[in-house]
């Protein structure tokens, strides 16, 4: 357990829905960030929050939107969902915002869009 | 932009010889380079950075990686490969100068065949 929660593992949903991944970080991280991973794009960075602001934003579509709360967990929101966004989503967390900082990953949310 | 190459899609390897994942990169500044590992089913999981210092750069689960400046690489070694070592692995870069988000290579599956 890397100690980076994410619910749910797994989600089926329908094209033109709207999903919301949900990560809690390691206690004492500060830092979020959301990572795609497919077969055909690879692991793409999307986009990251420290203590609740957007610090960087990667190829993150207009569809989704993310945020993070003041208790530090963070959300993901998928929406107009495409067969395209099928994909496991992940959750990783740093303490602070060094470049030199280890992320750590939760185990993924595994969207399917049928 | 910071990028890495890993010119291997899979590469197999006995159990009990050395084995070595490739990696090369393209920086402007000083490279932040990791490795991870990704086992089925789960998140990545860090094995080891370099940030400066040493060149050898020693890590979890007795792997190394060596970081050459002169041919921009760090591949990732391990002197006797163990069948549980089988996962895919990424190489990754700091994404530019400044940033804390990382950019992932397109990821190695390694097979150890007993």
């Amino acid at each position: 357990d890397s100690g980076v929660t994410q619910t749910p593992k797994h989600l089926i949903t329908a094209t033109g829905q709207r999903v919301t991944l949900r990560c809690s970080p390691r206690s004492g991280d500060l830092s979020v960030y959301w990572y795609q991973q497919s077969l055909d794009q690879g692991l793409q960075f999307l986009i990251q929050y420290y203590n609740g602001e957007e610090r960087a934003k990667g190829n993150i579509l207009e569809r989704f939107s993310a945020q993070q709360f003041p208790d530090l967990h963070s959300e993901l929101n998928l929406s107009s969902l495409e067969l395209g966004d099928s994909a496991l989503y992940f959750c990783a967390s740093t303490v602070g915002s060094s470049g030199a900082n280890v992320l750590t990953f939760g185990a993924g949310s595994r969207l399917t869009v049928l | 932009a910071q990028s890495v190459a890993q010119p291997e899609d899979q590469v197999n390897v006995a159990e009990g010889n050395p084995l070595t994942v490739k990696c090369t990169y393209s920086v402007s500044g000083n490279p932040y380079l990791f490795w991870y590992v990704q086992y089925p089913n789960r998140g990545l999981q860090f094995l080891l950075k370099y940030i400066t210092g040493d060149n050898l750069v020693k890590g979890s689960y007795g792997f190394e990686a060596e970081f050459n400046k002169s041919q921009t690489s760090f591949h990732l070694k391990k002197p006797s490969a163990l069948v549980s070592d089988s996962a895919l692995y990424f190489c990754a870069v700091r994404d530019h100068p400044g940033a804390n988000n990382l950019f992932f290579g397109t990821g190695t599956r390694l097979t150890v065949i007993p």
